[in-house]
């Protein structure tokens, strides 16, 4: 029940646009995405509620498509700063409340 | 920053030596998580504790036992380590205190284990 993330790598200039795509095979009640950066932490930056309701970053924006149970990470005019790897986790109707699964990562590197 | 800190931060030690992780939150959440990350596989879910005393299992449990005897401190202690357990581990408290409310996870810096 992993949430399947898409694409797993990708490489963009400063200034283009990306964006990251998280697939369950579950009812979701919620979609939370993250930015890790080599050798720290996970850092939180939007959740995605049933219902449409986001909660997050102003420079990111989200989607979350509940009947398709798929949400989409939008990164426009890349910044150096976007570079590390994106997690999307995914709270399931029927799991344990506020439990998360987490996707693999997406790995964005912004060149200049 | 959630005020959550890890101790300790690196370790290496030898299989079958029992090992502890401690994680500490200064802001009284009631939610707490331990994670272990390993490349491939993301961020899986160990253990989890919803209030003092109250713990439950994770995705990958096995081999691993959890204590909260204080709001502040989660504790993860591997009873006898083995190579497959190397890896890094995160803590991560839920600034919500109940059901699916406010859910945002914030992590610690992590702890990064070497079980050679």
């Amino acid at each position: 029940q992993q949430p399947v993330q898409s694409p797993q790598a990708v490489i963009l200039r400063e200034g283009e646009d990306a964006v990251i795509n998280c697939s369950s095979s579950k009812a979701l009640y919620s979609v939370h995405w993250y930015r890790q950066k080599h050798g720290e932490a996970p850092v939180f930056l939007m959740i995605l509620l049933k219902g449409g309701e986001q909660k997050g970053h102003d420079k990111i924006s989200a989607s979350f498509n509940e009947k398709k149970q798929q949400s989409s990470l939008y990164l426009t005019a890349s910044q150096l700063s976007y570079s590390g790897t994106y997690f999307c986790g995914t709270e399931n109707y029927g799991g344990s409340q506020g439990n998360l699964i987490f996707g693999k990562g997406t790995k964005l590197s912004v060149k200049p | 920053d959630a005020g959550i800190t890890q101790s300790p931060r690196h370790k290496v030690t030898e299989t079958g030596t029992p090992v502890t992780l401690r994680c500490h939150q200064t802001e009284n959440h009631r939610y707490m998580y331990w994670y272990r990350q390993d490349p491939g596989h993301g961020l899986r879910l160990i253990h989890y504790s919803y209030g003092v005393k109250d713990t439950d299992k994770g995705e990958v449990s096995d081999g691993y036992s959890v204590s909260r005897s204080k709001t502040e401190d989660f504790l993860l202690t591997l009873e006898s380590a083995t190579s497959s357990q190397t890896s890094v581990y995160f803590c991560a408290i839920k600034r919500g205190s109940s059901g699916r409310q406010n859910n945002e996870q914030f992590f610690g810096p992590g702890t990064r284990l070497t079980v050679l």
